[in-house]
């Protein structure tokens, strides 16, 4: 049972254009959610995360938006950047005062076209 | 944020021999959480290790199979026992920062079974 789900694997930008990563939950109970990207042979980095409490985190080129009636998130890269070609990962997590563990989702490869 | 250090950073092994990997973090932390992803796959929780206690197994996974140590605050070991080609994927441990939701990772552990 896959409670979160990226039904993009693959996703090509053309550079300095808006990338849009999506992602589907079914727990309504998930209250955080993260965003990942990793490099071949190396672990994945943390990006951005969201609480539940809001609908929009902005950090630098990278925005997450949250709907949670839709259970949808979204990240959003903006412009894209050739070094953002990587797979972008969405994980959730259910409410525990921190230290749960994460359900990710299957990926979505981005590639950044020059 | 923490630096998480992770060895070996690969390894090739024969059928039915063990393999210890090592997670070494930069400050102290609650929980350690050890991943895995197989080819082409998400990743998926083996067990959380809390120290001086036992590790949490996640569904599908036995302490048998993937023994955990944590001996401190900073540090903890998974080793995988009797290896199969079943179990060549990437191994990641992860934390959380004491108080923070985010999630950290190693550079992950390239285990190839033959």
């Amino acid at each position: 049972d896959q409670q979160v789900k990226q039904n993009s694997p693959s996703l090509s930008v053309q550079e300095g254009r808006i990338s849009i990563l999506n992602c589907d939950y079914t727990n309504s109970m998930f209250d955080y959610f993260l965003w990942y990207k990793k490099y071949p042979a190396e672990g994945p980095t943390f990006l951005i995360s969201i609480s539940s409490i809001k609908d929009k985190n902005e950090d630098g080129r990278f925005t997450v938006f949250l709907n949670k009636s839709a259970k949808h998130l979204s990240l959003h890269i903006v412009p894209s950047q050739p070094g953002d070609s990587a797979v972008y990962f969405c994980a959730a997590k259910l409410p525990n005062f921190g230290n749960e563990k994460l359900t990710f989702g299957t990926g979505t490869r981005l590639t950044i076209i020059p | 944020s923490a630096v998480i250090s992770q060895k070996p950073s690969r390894d090739i092994c024969q059928r039915g021999t063990s393999l210890t990997i090592q997670c070494q973090v930069d400050s102290q932390v609650t929980m350690m959480f050890w991943y895995r992803q197989q080819p082409g796959q998400s990743l998926t929780l083996i067990a959380t290790a809390n120290q001086g206690s036992e590790a949490t197994y996640e569904s599908g996974f036995v302490i048998d199979k993937f023994p955990i140590s944590r001996p401190n605050l900073t540090f903890s070991t998974l080793t995988v026992s009797n290896m199969s080609p079943e179990d060549s994927s990437i191994y990641l441990c992860s934390v959380e920062t004491t108080g923070g939701l985010d999630a950290f990772f190693g550079q992950g552990t390239r285990l190839t079974v033959v």
